[in-house]
């Protein structure tokens, strides 16, 4: 199984800060890397698809990168709306879909 | 506008079969790359994919889950059902649907229904 592996597990961070986010996948899953954001008692929001594209209505401080096993999501300059918690997700041949264990940023 | 609302019990006993269903709007399932999947999330945990159905009625499962998990269209066409056998208390979770397009991603969800395993 491929297994996506976050860091750090938890950030604290202030507004204007530039915040970045690493996946690692356990074996290369080309750029089948997505990033997504969720809020407390809301459903997850795509933010970055295929490693670097964002995804539409998304603000442009947020950018990913990576290819192969390591990725990075990049938070340019952290708005108050930004605190959230962020996972990765991979689609590979097996097992298919699977996230990350999420990384929680919260206010410094 | 893409749409996709779940429903279902918010509670059943433990050995029982959840029924999920979600009902979307906005897009077809017939076109190439589409998918529908489901995803939960326990109380404070990560999520984790359960299942999803392709444009061409190809299924593919959790290998964790598979034994106890089956998704199929329903009629009409705009809906697609989860069921679940032999519920237990680690069951207990936020449970989405959403739609996958090509790249894998799921770009659409539901608002999620919370299913409460208990006796």
């Amino acid at each position: 199984d491929i297994q996506l592996t976050q860091s750090p597990s938890s950030l604290s961070a202030s507004v204007g800060d530039r915040v970045t986010i690493t996946c690692r996948a356990s074996q290369t899953i080309n750029n089948f890397l997505h990033w997504y954001q969720q809020k407390p008692g809301k459903a997850p929001i795509l933010l970055i698809y295929s490693a670097s594209s964002l995804q539409t209505g998304v603000p442009s401080r947020f950018s990913g990168s990576g290819f192969g096993t390591d990725f990075t999501l990049t938070i340019s300059s952290l708005q108050s709306e930004d605190f959230a918690i962020y996972y990765c997700q991979q689609y590979s041949d097996w097992p298919l879909y699977s996230f990350g264990q999420g990384t929680k940023l919260d206010i410094k | 506008q893409i749409t996709l609302n779940e429903s279902g019990p918010t509670q059943v006993k433990p050995t029982q079969t959840l029924t999920l269903t979600c009902t979307f709007s906005g897009f077809s399932l017939s076109s190439s790359g589409m998918g529908v999947g489901w995803i939960r999330q326990p109380p404070g945990k990560a999520l984790e994919w359960l299942a999803l159905i392709y444009w061409d009625d190809e299924k593919r499962y959790s290998p964790s889950l598979k034994s106890r998990l089956t998704i199929t269209r329903a009629t009409p066409r705009n809906q697609v059902v989860l069921t679940m056998t032999n519920m237990d208390p680690v069951d207990t979770a936020t449970y989405y649907c959403a739609k996958r397009t090509v790249a894998g991603q799921f770009d659409y969800w539901g608002q999620g229904t919370p299913v409460t395993v208990s006796s």
